[in-house]
């Protein structure tokens, strides 16, 4: 089992619309969890991270942690195609060190 | 957010042939720099760990001698593919590791072996 899986897509939204993305993860000791988005042929940046379950908000996007299930998700409300891209949730690398370990990827192309 | 650069930002090399990718942090120190690789659809996928003036710890399945790896400053890691081939073809990213551990990533470097 990987250590974090997520939602191939790709993905294809009219703007405006809510977008969900998603991602599960195997081992229930990782404590944050980020969210990167990258744009054709450039590296990612950093959206969101958080640290606990639950919800946490920055303007349209809105990633949500379920440690329960292992489960985390990002949102975009009012989707625009400036955010068409790709989206990688990613966790703590198993032994530390800073290190991250990545999701496939999401691609995502919000329609005019 | 901080920056990371990456030079060049394409490249095109015959196969057996040598190229190096730099990665400077312009404007943090890095004491770790992380070095990914990225297939077409696919994720990143970390091949080392870069720390200043020490040796670099690589990936199980990443070969140490065909990536050489040299992290001379606190601002500047480079990546060298020796002998490239083919399938060696990839999207190589590099990561700067800020004070705070927040990681920055450069826009990466394109590698074409022909």
């Amino acid at each position: 089992q990987k250590e974090v899986e997520q939602d191939p897509g790709p993905l294809s939204v009219p703007e405006g619309a809510i977008v969900s993305l998603n991602c599960t993860y195997s081992n229930s000791a990782f404590q944050y969890f980020m969210w990167y988005r990258q744009y054709s042929r450039k590296g990612p940046e950093l959206l969101m991270y958080t640290y606990s379950s639950g919800n946490k908000e920055d303007g349209r996007f809105t990633a949500q942690v379920d440690k329960s299930s292992k489960y985390i998700s990002l949102f975009i409300r009012d989707s625009q195609p400036s955010d068409s891209a790709t989206y990688l949730c990613a966790i703590p690398f198993t032994g530390g060190g800073n290190k991250l370990t990545f999701g496939t990827g999401t691609q995502l192309k919000v329609e005019l | 957010g901080a920056v990371v650069s990456q030079h060049p930002s394409w490249v095109i090399c015959k196969s057996g042939t040598s190229v190096k990718i730099e990665c400077r942090s312009l404007d943090f120190q890095a004491t770790t720099m992380f070095w990914y690789r990225q297939f077409p659809k696919q994720s990143l996928m970390l091949m080392a760990t870069s720390n200043e003036g020490s040796k670099a710890t690589y990936e199980q399945g990443v070969e140490k001698d065909k990536f050489l790896i040299n992290h001379a400053s606190l601002t500047l890691s480079t990546l060298t593919v020796t002998s490239a081939h083919p399938e060696d073809s990839s999207f190589y990213i590099c990561s700067g590791n800020r004070y705070d551990n927040e990681q920055f990533f450069g826009p990466g470097t394109r590698l074409t072996v022909l």
